[in-house]
C-alpha cells in the first residue's frame, strides 16, 4: 500500500453539478500529480502540482482546476460536470516532478 | 491522437507460461518507459521501467526488452503465476521522468492455475 490516500472512494453526481476530489500525498512529497482513468483506458494526466503551484496541464478543458495546500495534499475540482467525465480519478505524489510517483486507490467517480 | 499503443487488449497465459506485452510509441521525444500493474480497485503501481539507453532491464521475473529504431517495447514475465493476474499498462514521458506519463490503454492478464 502507498501512503497515498483518497476521499471519496465512490461519488455520483448530477450532469451540471460540481464536484471536489481529495488527496493526502505520502509523508515527505511535495508534487502530485492527478490523473482521469475511464473505462478500460489508460489513466490519461490532467496536471500536477509542485509546492503549491500548478506545474504543467494536459489535454483538459478549465473547468477542470486544482490546488495544493501548504502540507501539500492536493484537490481537484470539476465544475459544470458531464456524463464523459464519468471516470477513475488517480491523485500520484512524489518528492519532486523527477521521481517514482505513487498513486492512490482512486476516487471513482459516476455522472449521471 | 494515441501516442502509445499496447497490445494485446487481453492475454490469457497458463501457470508457469511467458506472458509478453507489447507497446509501440510515435514520439521521439520521450525517454523514459515504465511499466505499471493495476490490481481492481486499486491505482497503478509501477512495476519497472527503463530508459532508451539500454535494450533490456530485468527485475526477478519481470523483463523490459526496448527497440529504439522500431520505436517499441514489451514487457515479459517469467513463470507467470495466478498472483501476476491484473491489468498492465506501458507508460512513456519526457524528461526521463514520472512527469506527464502518456499511458497505454492497458492489458488484462489472466494466469490460469
Amino acid at each position: 500500500e502507498t501512503g497515498v490516500t483518497q476521499s471519496p472512494t465512490h461519488l455520483i453526481k448530477t450532469r451540471g453539478q460540481q464536484v471536489t476530489l481529495r488527496c493526502s500525498s505520502q509523508s515527505g512529497h511535495n508534487t502530485v500529480s492527478w490523473y482521469q482513468q475511464a473505462l478500460g483506458q489508460g489513466p490519461q494526466f490532467i496536471f500536477q502540482y509542485y509546492r503549491e503551484e500548478e506545474n504543467g496541464r494536459g489535454n483538459f478543458p478549465p473547468r477542470f482546476s486544482g490546488l495544493q495546500f501548504p502540507n501539500y495534499s492536493s484537490e481537484l475540482n470539476v465544475n459544470a460536470l458531464e456524463l464523459d467525465d464519468s471516470a477513475l480519478y488517480l491523485c500520484a505524489s512524489s518528492t519532486n516532478r523527477n521521481t517514482e510517483a505513487f498513486f492512490g486507490q482512486g476516487t471513482r467517480l459516476t455522472v449521471v | 491522437q494515441q501516442q502509445v499503443k499496447q497490445s494485446p487488449q487481453s492475454l490469457i497465459v497458463q501457470k508457469g507460461g511467458i506472458s509478453i506485452i507489447n507497446c509501440a510509441y510515435e514520439n521521439t521525444a520521450f525517454d523514459y518507459f515504465p511499466w505499471y500493474q493495476q490490481f481492481p480497485g486499486k491505482g497503478p503501481a509501477l512495476l519497472i521501467a527503463i530508459r532508451p539507453d539500454v535494450s533490456e532491464k530485468k527485475e526477478g521475473r519481470f523483463t523490459i526488452s526496448f527497440n529504439k529504431s522500431a520505436k517499441q517495447f514489451s514487457l515479459h514475465i517469467m513463470d507467470s503465476q495466478p498472483g501476476d493476474s491484473a491489468t498492465y499498462f506501458c507508460a512513456a514521458s519526457k524528461g526521463g521522468s514520472n512527469y506527464k506519463l502518456t499511458f497505454g490503454k492497458g492489458t488484462l492478464l489472466t494466469v490460469n492455475p
